[in-house]
């Protein structure tokens, strides 16, 4: 079955760690995405990639990093920066720059910091 | 620019009864309008969209939803709750040059027995 998986579904983090949330497809989409989303603030934009090496920030970039080396890879890193990583965090993906796109949405990781 | 705006966090109904959704967007273009459903812990599907073909858009599990131009507005129905349709709702917009779609706030969907 064609979709989108994301790993560990639970990650805990300790202050001043980094942790690295996967994100992967089998859908052969280009463009993939990076949300996070908090209660009653739906999703927010964290980083996108249009094809492989190249990556945009999006709203809320700070305290996050990203690579896009294979077209079905996209993982996110949470590093100490971000002083609020606690979130549910979902990674997307489409066929390419079109507004009519619809997003696929992989399962989510939720994310704690302890 | 473009945004869209989600009336009610919270919409509670009775099972069997009418479920109306609002959104309403903000687009300088014409626009790409979806609705995607959130079940808890789980990541979003698409349930519909709207391309320009037809203002009235039918999606999965019985929703639909139409466009009015002229009230700005998409908002999501279903003749009939079922308890199944207990999730979070996601109206989202896209349209020109940015193909990166804006997301409302959700609207939570609660269905009483």
């Amino acid at each position: 079955d064609g979709g989108i998986t994301q790993s560990p579904k639970y990650l805990f983090r300790k202050e001043g760690q980094n942790v690295t949330l996967s994100c992967e497809q089998n859908l052969n989409h280009d463009a993939m995405y990076w949300y996070r989303q908090d209660p009653g603030q739906g999703l927010r934009l964290i980083y996108y990639s249009q094809i492989v090496n190249d990556f945009q920030k999006g709203d809320i970039a700070e305290g996050y990093s990203v690579s896009r080396e294979k077209k079905e890879s996209f993982p996110l890193t949470v590093t100490s920066a971000q002083k609020n990583p606690t979130a549910f965090y979902l990674c997307a993906s489409n066929l390419g720059p079109s507004s009519a796109d619809t997003q696929y949405f992989g399962p989510g990781t939720r994310l704690t910091v302890l | 620019a473009q945004s869209v705006t989600q009336l009610g966090s919270h919409v509670s109904v009775s099972e069997g009864a009418l479920v109306l959704l609002r959104c309403n967007y903000s687009s300088s273009v014409p626009p790409y309008l979806f609705w995607y459903v959130q079940y808890p812990n789980q990541g979003l599907q698409l349930l519909l969209k709207y391309t320009s073909a037809a203002t009235l858009v039918k999606g999965i599990n019985g929703f639909e939803a139409e466009f009015k131009k002229s009230e700005t507005s998409f908002h999501l129905t279903k003749p009939s709750a079922h308890m199944s349709d207990a999730a979070e709702y996601f109206c989202a917009v896209s349209s020109g040059g940015s193909y990166i779609p804006t997301f409302g706030r959700g609207t939570s969907l609660i269905v009483h027995p």
